[in-house]
């Protein structure tokens, strides 16, 4: 699986739109974004995935460039709730399933 | 998605005693996952929890430390053998409800400490 780089850490403030950048430019034709993110030592929690077309949910939107080197993750409206580490992971569907988490972004979320 | 439950929450042992984590899915998944969260780290895979046959280790975690079982399709352990303080960690279980999707879900972690 492809090797994603993250900024460490990212502040934002309450109620803007939180942009989180992840680069994969070794991404094969075959591997997916997926983003998670963790709240203070809870479980992570899946927030989207996407192959090539930029993805919405009630969660985020998910932005991938055409050559599908990057891509980023937005929050519209983020909350104090929204404070978490977040990670972008590329995996193939066709693997066995498992995630290879890197160390992510710390974002802080402030009043 | 699933809903994953994992017994206990959260233990304080001594070392050399063992501990085994419990996990539970509310509907029968495809694939489970134990994955350990080490202070202050990302989360590391342990091993593939197969139904009926031994588990998948990753490099650097084998049988004889981290033992596992899963029975059926809902339900897996993972037992923390011999334990020393370096054991101290959040041990999360994850599955792959299967179907028309393969994307991994969490359980809320145990959190073991080791005295």
């Amino acid at each position: 699986d492809a090797k994603t780089t993250q900024p460490p850490s990212m502040d934002c403030a309450e109620g803007r739109a939180a942009n989180l950048p992840c680069n994969h430019s070794t991404i094969s034709g075959n591997e997916y974004v997926y983003w998670y993110r963790q709240i203070h030592s809870q479980g992570p929690q899946y927030i989207i995935h996407g192959l090539k077309n930029n993805e919405t949910n009630e969660m985020a939107s998910l932005i991938i460039t055409e050559d599908r080197k990057s891509s980023t993750l937005i929050l519209p409206h983020a909350t104090l709730r929204d404070t978490a580490v977040y990670y972008c992971i590329v995996r193939a569907r066709s693997n066995t399933g498992k995630l290879i988490f890197g160390q992510g972004t710390t974002l802080q979320v402030k009043p | 998605s699933a809903v994953i439950s994992q017994k206990p929450s959260r233990d304080i042992c001594q070392r050399g005693t063992s501990l085994t984590i419990q996990c539970q899915v509310d509907s029968q998944v495809t694939m489970m996952f134990w994955y350990r969260q080490q202070p202050g780290q990302s989360l590391t895979l342990i091993a593939t929890a197969n139904q009926g046959s031994e588990a998948t280790y990753e490099s650097g975690f084998v049988i004889d430390k981290f033992p596992i079982s899963r029975p059926n399709l809902t339900f897996s352990t993972l037992t923390v053998s011999n334990m020393s303080p370096e054991d101290s960690s959040i041990y999360l279980c994850s599955v792959v409800p299967g179907g028309s999707t393969d994307t991994q879900y969490f359980g809320p972690g145990t959190r073991l400490t080791v005295l």
